[in-house]
């Protein structure tokens, strides 16, 4: 079994700022990582992934992810937000081998603000 | 163009009532889910077909019965509504590991 935290609910950060939100995973088999972001009143979106290889993944819209298996985490960043970035974020694992069903972290707000 | 579909989008029901809510994929994906979005927006998966074939049936009351007629079509049906079933539901596919697209959502409302 899988599980996912995120330990932020909420992050407010200025526009332009840069932004850190925090991902770590727990499981007993190895597992493939990603980011979803969720804009108000729509579906989930992916981001980025991580499935093997480097362990810095660049995203669409300017974010990245850098994967650290010794710290189980996969925090998410990006250097410079706009008010746009405002939305809820989640962090997901899956399997992989077995079931490819997303276990997903409980969400991150991140709020813009001019 | 759109990649994965549900309708409807919105679900205003009384209590009691059954309901179907409708999912289809022209992405060609073997693998398709129904997740459930709680008002603390935590996500959920409940239910996962392969090419037709149940997969994963999380514990989910058996109110609640997915359908698959096709690799393309999964559909949910719930019967007996209750309060409590008030969420979004999200279908999405995936053709592998490689990430699960998703459906816009239906926002279920049990009155």
């Amino acid at each position: 079994a899988q599980s996912v935290t995120q330990l932020d609910s909420q992050v407010p950060v200025f526009e332009e700022a840069p932004v850190e939100l925090r991902c770590n995973y727990s499981s007993s088999v190895s597992v493939y990582l990603f980011w979803y972001v969720q804009y108000p009143n729509q579906g989930l979106q992916l981001l980025l992934k991580y499935l093997s290889g480097s362990t810095l993944v660049k995203g669409i819209n300017g974010f990245e992810a850098e994967f650290n298996k010794s710290q189980t985490s996969f925090h998410l960043r990006k250097p410079s937000v706009h008010i746009s970035d405002t939305a809820e974020y989640f962090c997901a694992v899956s399997e992989r081998t077995g079931r490819r069903a997303l276990t997903f972290g409980s969400g991150t707000r991140l709020q813009v603000q001019p | 163009d759109t990649a994965v579909s549900q309708t409807p989008k919105y679900l205003v029901t009384q209590m009691g009532n059954d309901k179907s809510i409708k999912c289809e994929q022209n992405l060609g994906h073997d693998t398709m889910y129904w997740y459930k979005q709680d008002s603390k927006k935590f996500l959920k998966i409940m239910f996962s077909y392969n090419n037709k074939e149940l997969i994963i049936n999380e514990t989910v009351p058996n109110r609640f019965s997915p359908k698959s007629p096709d690799k393309a079509h999964l559909n949910l049906h719930i019967n007996s509504l209750e309060l409590g079933d008030s969420a979004v539901y999200f279908c999405a596919s995936s053709p592998g590991p490689e990430g699960s697209i998703f459906g816009p959502g239906t926002r279920l409302t049990v009155l």
